[in-house]
């Protein structure tokens, strides 16, 4: 099957600094990725949708200057959280989609962002 | 927009028992619906999946049904084992531009020994 990853699993950062996140598909090209935002115990909210070569698309109510998304190739989209708080802290999820129309999601292992 | 709903949001069975999680959607586009296990501090990963023109799909010990007039689809696990014991979610796409996932709430799952 294919793979996606992220990486970091697990960061901690002080308040007021930017971690940047990686998602790369493994063995497959995606020209579409997603980044998701997980609180505990709760389900998998969409941040955005990452185009390899264009604008990321951002769901309402994400601010896309403080959650900067690159896609620069189809294996490699990348967040950055910009100037991260407290309240940033969460388990942050990539998705990508082969492309040529795929109908199926794989999904990262996930990041767990600590802001302290 | 669409929106997705999860019942139950736990769920406790006896080992063997089959345990049914039900999902009601809101959009009449969608037309994939993947349930996705996620076990603690990990990404969800796909367990079965099923298309708008099946009404029934079936993997071993895990099943999907859809019922596309009533906007339900269900995960029905028999046999459950204590490795079942995770948060499962379902999810609505329409399957045309992005493939936009919609999640449920989730529900968590626990396979008493």
């Amino acid at each position: 099957g294919a793979v996606v990853s992220q990486h970091p699993s697990r960061v901690i950062c002080k308040s007021g600094t930017s971690v940047k996140i990686e998602c790369r598909s493994l063995d497959f090209q995606a020209t579409t990725m997603f980044w998701y935002r997980q609180f505990p115990k709760q389900s998998l909210m969409l941040m955005a949708t990452s185009n390899e070569g264009s604008k990321a698309t951002y769901e309402q109510g994400v601010e896309k200057d403080k959650f900067l998304i690159n896609h620069a190739s189809l294996t490699l989209s990348t967040l950055t959280v910009t100037s991260a708080h407290p309240e940033d802290s969460s388990f942050y999820i990539c998705s990508a989609t082969r492309t040529g129309g795929s109908t199926e999601a794989f999904f990262g292992q996930g990041t767990r962002l600590t802001v302290v | 927009g669409e929106n997705v709903e999860q019942h139950p949001s736990t769920l406790s069975v006896q080992e063997g028992d089959s345990a049914v999680i039900k999902c009601t959607y809101s959009d009449s586009a969608s037309n994939y619906f993947p349930w996705y296990k996620q076990e603690l501090g990990k990404g969800p990963q796909l367990i079965i999946d099923i298309r708008s023109n099946v009404g029934e799909k079936k993997d071993q010990r895990i099943a999907v049904t859809l019922n596309k007039t009533a906007k339900h689809f269900s995960l029905h696990i028999t046999e459950t084992q204590p490795e079942d014991s995770a948060v499962y979610f379902c999810a609505a796409s329409i399957q045309s531009g992005t493939y936009k996932y919609i999640f449920g709430t989730g529900t968590r799952l626990k396979v008493l020994a």
